[in-house]
């Protein structure tokens, strides 16, 4: 069964700090990984995409890493603000027959306190 | 920035009642979805559609969902009799390609319906 499995829970850390969520997923076959940023009570907001070939992706602050081998993913935030207070969602997709199956994993509530 | 709007923004219903969830996706993207959220679970994927039909569903989707795109910007949801498990947010995304599955969904801010 696809799987998509997130940690820690939930993170509170120091405005201004760095901070590192991890993914883990079972998805097969796997096309891309994604990380959204979803506010309390809002639609999810795509940080990066990445698929087999790619081990890396930035996005100003956030940085994904992937390690399809192991099938683990990363999103470290550098220099928190207290904005990024949010889930982070890891979304996993496969392709097969040429349909997309999506897994969305529980996400990491992230709060960043001053 | 164009994005996608979602009507209304909550939803109240008793149970065994015809909801419809309007959508309006980015007027360039091709490819809609619908997701829902119960509340404290994650995000679960509904349906895709492109070119006027449905590309891919998944197991929630059965037959008391349906989805249409009456007009050329509408995108709609249907659940035919809903249950006190159908309260949940519901999600609608467009995408402008699929493009191998790493086209950039556009999510809008959702439509909480409440099943009582």
């Amino acid at each position: 069964k696809n799987q998509v499995e997130q940690s820690p829970q939930s993170l509170i850390i120091l405005e201004g700090k760095n901070c590192t969520l991890q993914c883990n997923y079972t998805v097969s076959p796997f096309s891309n990984l994604r990380w959204y940023k979803q506010d309390t009570g809002r639609g999810p907001v795509s940080l990066t995409i990445m698929t087999f070939s790619e081990n890396t992706k930035s996005n100003g602050r956030y940085t994904a890493t992937l390690d399809a081998d192991t099938k683990q993913s990363s999103l470290h935030i550098t220099a928190s603000q207290l904005s990024d207070s949010a889930s982070y969602i890891c979304v996993v997709s496969g392709l097969s027959g040429g349909y997309q199956k999506v897994t969305f994993g529980i996400g990491t509530k992230l709060q960043v306190i001053p | 920035e164009p994005e996608v709007t979602q009507t209304p923004s909550h939803q109240v219903t008793q149970m065994g009642q015809e909801v419809i969830l309007r959508c309006v996706p980015i007027s360039n993207h091709l490819y809609f979805y619908w997701y829902r959220q119960i509340l404290g679970q994650k995000v679960e994927f509904l349906v895709s559609f492109y070119n006027n039909e449905i590309s891919e569903k998944s197991e929630i989707f059965d037959d008391q969902f349906s989805v249409e795109r009456p007009d050329g910007s509408n995108f709609t949801l249907k659940i035919r009799s809903t249950k006190l498990e159908d309260s949940a947010m519901y999600f609608c995304a467009s995408s402008e390609r699929l493009a191998g599955g790493i086209d950039t969904q556009y999510f809008g801010p959702g439509t909480r319906l409440t099943v009582l």
